[in-house]
């Protein structure tokens, strides 16, 4: 099994610029979680789907972060206009039946 | 709420030494507990699990013990090895729960 999958690895932009980081789950895992980690406020999640319907976005800062799933092998988290404070490194992961996570190596966006 | 509390790092050990990492955590119902390794570079993934009171979860030497009586799950293992470098976090679930609780996580170094 491939694992979950993010692309792109790194990301560097320009403040103002959009930015979509794209996932591609475990197949056959029904849900899928995006999460944030910085050093100032450790692992946060932004939101989750099951079953393609996003169920819970409270994480997720501001309107300028959006994130869809048209497909249950395909998510896809968009920054539009991206800030510095934004700068992250961004994880998707999928979840086992019995409650167990699978995170990709996610990517690392720094905004200039 | 759920939630979890870990001890505060760093930690650093010798090679071969006894590791202890603390972990309590507050449930409502009967949660799965687990611990989670993060690599530098790469995404959370598990390192063992228990999923009832009394339940061991093993893996890589690596061991934590469901204590319901206490509401601990402590990462024990009984020699380290400097590739054992890395951030550990301990996490709950309730079961049939999408979300996972983690703890701020736990950074470890161990010297040669």
């Amino acid at each position: 099994d491939a694992g979950v999958i993010q692309s792109p690895r790194h990301e560097v932009t320009e403040m103002g610029q959009e930015v979509t980081l794209r996932c591609k789950p475990i197949s056959g895992h029904n849900s899928l979680f995006w999460y944030r980690q910085t050093m100032m406020r450790g692992l946060e999640l932004l939101i989750y789907f099951n079953n393609n319907v996003p169920i819970d976005d409270s994480g997720m800062p501001e309107d300028r972060f959006s994130a869809k799933m048209p497909n249950a092998s395909f998510s896809t988290l968009k920054i539009q206009p991206s800030e510095p404070r934004d700068s992250a490194v961004y994880f998707c992961a999928s979840r086992t039946y019995e409650g167990v996570k699978h995170f990709g190596d996610g990517t690392r966006l720094s905004i200039l | 709420g759920d939630s979890v509390t870990q001890m505060e790092g760093p930690v650093t050990l010798s090679e071969e030494a006894f590791l202890t990492i603390n972990c309590t955590y507050t449930a409502t119902g009967y949660p799965s507990l687990f611990w989670y390794v993060q690599y530098p570079g790469e995404g959370l993934q598990l390192l063992l699990k228990a999923t009832k009171a009394d339940d061991k979860g093993s893996n890589k030497g690596f061991e934590a013990t469901y204590r319901k009586e206490t509401t601990s799950f402590h990462l024990e293992k009984g020699s380290v090895q400097v590739s054992d470098s890395a951030v550990y976090f301990c996490a709950l679930s309730e079961t049939g729960g999408f979300k996972t609780i983690f703890g701020a996580g736990t950074r470890l170094f161990v010297k040669a």
